[in-house]
């Protein structure tokens, strides 16, 4: 166990609805990042935070959007869902430190939009 | 840009022979790269991670990799395969220099009989 969690596990939300994706970072980390994994594929980088700003995007539409909080824990949140939003949600966190650190990965939350 | 390419989407053995899971790499600059697993319904697990140091790179639970710059190569071993290995492996590149952003490739499914 990496001591990195996510809330909630599972979710069911219908077409144009808003979710909210929660993740806790392991003890001393102060940067998250979050990625989509679809189902049958490898996870992509939507976006990181560090020290509460963010710190780069990757090819996600504006309606993806991040917060991250003084205890370093951070929420994606999405808006007008769109079928192809279903998919394995993870968050990682690590120890920035000016060079490549290991991220360590939650279990991830599973979205399905219907 | 910077890609990974895994050659496999299936690697099948049996327990006790050797593992090679394959991984190309494409990078402007001296590249991190990573292999990370997936068991199912749990998190990425890191295996190992190469920044630019010793070539051959060792790992947890026996697995390890080699860089190769010539044939930008970053293939994954195990002498022997226990049927614990059975998951999802994953072969990531940084995004840019000096980040800890990923990108993932596409996966390689490990199977292994007894």
């Amino acid at each position: 166990e990496t001591g990195v969690t996510q809330s909630p596990t599972h979710l069911i939300k219908t077409r144009g609805q808003q979710v909210t994706l929660r993740c806790s970072s392991q003890s001393g980390h102060n940067t998250v990042s979050w990625y989509q994994q679809a189902l049958g594929q490898g996870p992509q980088f939507i976006f990181q935070y560090y020290r509460e700003e963010e710190n780069g995007r990757g090819n996600f539409p504006p309606r993806f959007s991040g917060l991250q909080f003084p205890n370093y824990s951070s929420e994606l949140n999405v808006n007008a869902l769109e079928l192809d939003d279903s998919a394995l949600y993870l968050c990682a966190s690590s120890s920035a430190t000016g060079g490549v650190e290991t991220q360590y990965f939650g279990p991830g939350t599973r979205l399905l939009v219907l | 840009a910077q890609s990974v390419t895994q050659l496999d989407s299936h690697v099948s053995v049996s327990e006790g022979t050797p593992v090679l899971l394959r991984c190309n790499y494409s990078s402007s600059y001296s590249p991190s790269l990573f292999w990370y697993v997936q068991h199912p319904n749990k998190g990425l697990q890191l295996l190992l991670k190469y920044t630019s140091a010793a070539t051959l790179v060792k790992g947890i639970n026996g697995f390890e990799a080699e860089f190769k710059k010539s044939e930008t190569s970053f293939h994954l071993t195990k002498p022997s395969a226990h049927m614990s290995d059975a998951a999802e492996y994953f072969c990531v590149v940084t995004l840019s220099y000096n980040t800890d952003k990923l990108i993932f490739g596409t996966g390689t499914r490990l199977q292994v009989f007894p």
